[in-house]
């Protein structure tokens, strides 16, 4: 069975800027939710989505959003970009959501200059 | 008091030694605690969850749940180099809209 897919791995932008992420969860599953990892932080919850349905989301300014597809796949999307947006951001997948078993893409490794 | 507290590290044990990795956590309705391992460029991934009081064992892995305490460990018996890793400890909270909580994870190396 295929794992969580991210794409792009990398990505360079400038201040102000926006930016799309994008998320394939394994197949059957339909819950998706996205983290941002920092060295200083750690690892802080962006928000879930089940079923094209946002269930929850965090603390985050409303410059972050996101969607989620019929077939499960997830984007999230970062407006005006701030420094403070370089960040590891990755998605997870399992089949009822965060209190499940859930897999871990590879991360999409923002950084914003 | 942050929601979920590790200490970050480095953990340094002799391999073949017990590492003992510890989680602190605030919100008292808590109901499931999980650990995860993220090495070094990766993503974390799932070695264990427990939802009860007491000791969970899989392997070499140990998972011990206070919640009178609000207390989650994790065992590691035998490590091994391979082991090396951050360890994060993640609880799935009661109320609120962030429905997981990460610690900042602890860093354990294992020394040959």
């Amino acid at each position: 069975k295929a794992g969580v897919t991210q794409t792009p791995r990398y990505l360079i932008k400038t201040r102000g800027q926006q930016v799309t992420l994008s998320c394939s969860p394994i197949s059957g599953h339909r819950s998706v939710s996205w983290y941002q990892q920092t060295p200083g932080q750690g690892l802080q919850f962006l928000f879930e989505y089940f079923s094209e349905t946002q269930r929850n989301k965090g603390n985050f300014p409303g410059r972050f959003s996101g969607r989620q597809f019929s077939n499960s796949r997830s984007e999230m999307n970062v407006s005006t970009l701030e420094l403070g947006d370089s960040a590891l951001y990755l998605c997870a997948s399992s089949l009822t959501g965060p209190e499940d078993t859930q897999y871990f893409g590879p991360g999409t490794r923002l950084t914003v200059l | 008091q942050k929601e979920v507290e590790q200490n970050s590290g480095p953990l340094s044990v002799p391999e073949g030694a017990i590492a003992s990795l510890n989680c602190t956590y605030s919100d008292r309705g808590s109901q499931s605690f999980f650990w995860y391992r993220q090495y070094s460029g990766k993503s974390p991934e799932l070695i264990m969850f427990i939802y009860s009081n007491g000791d969970k064992e899989d392997g070499r892995f140990t998972a011990q749940l206070n919640k009178a305490s609000q207390y989650v460990s994790l065992l590691i018996r035998d490590s091994q180099p391979s082991d090396s890793a951050t360890y994060l400890c993640a609880v799935i909270r009661n109320s609120g809209n962030t429905p997981l909580v990460f610690g900042k994870g602890t860093r354990l190396s294992v020394i040959a």
